[in-house]
């Protein structure tokens, strides 16, 4: 199984900050036949389930903010919020579709500084 | 809209059975490829189980092979998960969830989920 594993546990961000939440593939997802990444982040919120943000790495799901950026290819991946919104604290999960089992990051909890 | 409806979550005490349900509305359910995810409490999240649209392909986290059965109902919008020999670390809140493609399993509809108690 893919390990996925993401840096830091929890993370404090004034408003109007950017906010870099980091993910690890214990293995590539990066597919060779099409150069896509398979690789994406969720946001969830307390008491609600995940909705996706990114997938593709860096291709943002529709009706989500332009502040959410993703980057990264390979093995190492990154979720930049360009300027922390309040709405935007939440844990943030990473989640590879390589390969089966499909496996997401532990988490990384963003709150408000 | 989009809405999926999970239900047939409680207290169920080890060793048991409990069947969850998950009715689909606002897209094409029977070419939807679906998912059950669950999180335990306080914990991350954990995929489960696959079903693809025709039921023709299913796939099992190991955590669960032999003991939980996915299955779907396309003529009534329906997922379901059939849960045996139930052990404490099933506890979890259990989502259903559509996989975009069959060959990509990011999730772009969840549930809201239906919470599954697996003690004595």
């Amino acid at each position: 199984d893919i390990v996925m594993t993401q840096s830091p546990d929890s993370l404090a961000v004034s408003l109007g900050e950017r906010a870099t939440i980091n993910c690890k593939s214990s293995q590539s997802v990066l597919y060779s036949s099409n150069n896509k990444n398979f690789l994406g982040w969720y946001q969830q919120k307390p008491g609600q389930p995940p909705k996706l943000l990114i997938y593709w790495a860096s291709t943002r799901e529709s009706g989500v903010p332009d502040r959410f950026s993703g980057s990264g290819s390979g093995t190492d991946f990154t979720l930049t919020i360009s300027s922390l919104q309040a709405e935007d604290v939440a844990v943030y999960y990473c989640q590879q579709y390589y390969s089966i089992p499909v496996t997401f990051g532990q988490g990384t909890r963003l709150e408000i500084k | 809209q989009v809405q999926l409806v999970e239900s047939g979550g409680g207290l169920v005490k080890p060793g048991g059975s409990l069947r969850l349900s998950c009715a689909a509305s606002g897209f094409t359910f029977s070419d939807s490829y679906m998912s059950w995810i669950r999180q335990a409490p306080g914990k991350g999240l954990e995929w489960i189980s696959y079903i693809a649209s025709s039921g023709s392909a299913i796939y099992y986290a190991d955590s669960v092979k032999g003991r939980f059965t996915i299955s779907r109902d396309n003529a009534k919008n329906s997922l379901y998960l059939q849960m045996n020999s139930l052990r404490a670390e099933d506890t979890a809140v259990y989502y259903c969830a559509r996989a975009r493609y069959s060959s990509s399993w990011y999730f772009d509809y969840w549930g809201q989920g239906t919470l599954v108690t697996v003690s004595s």
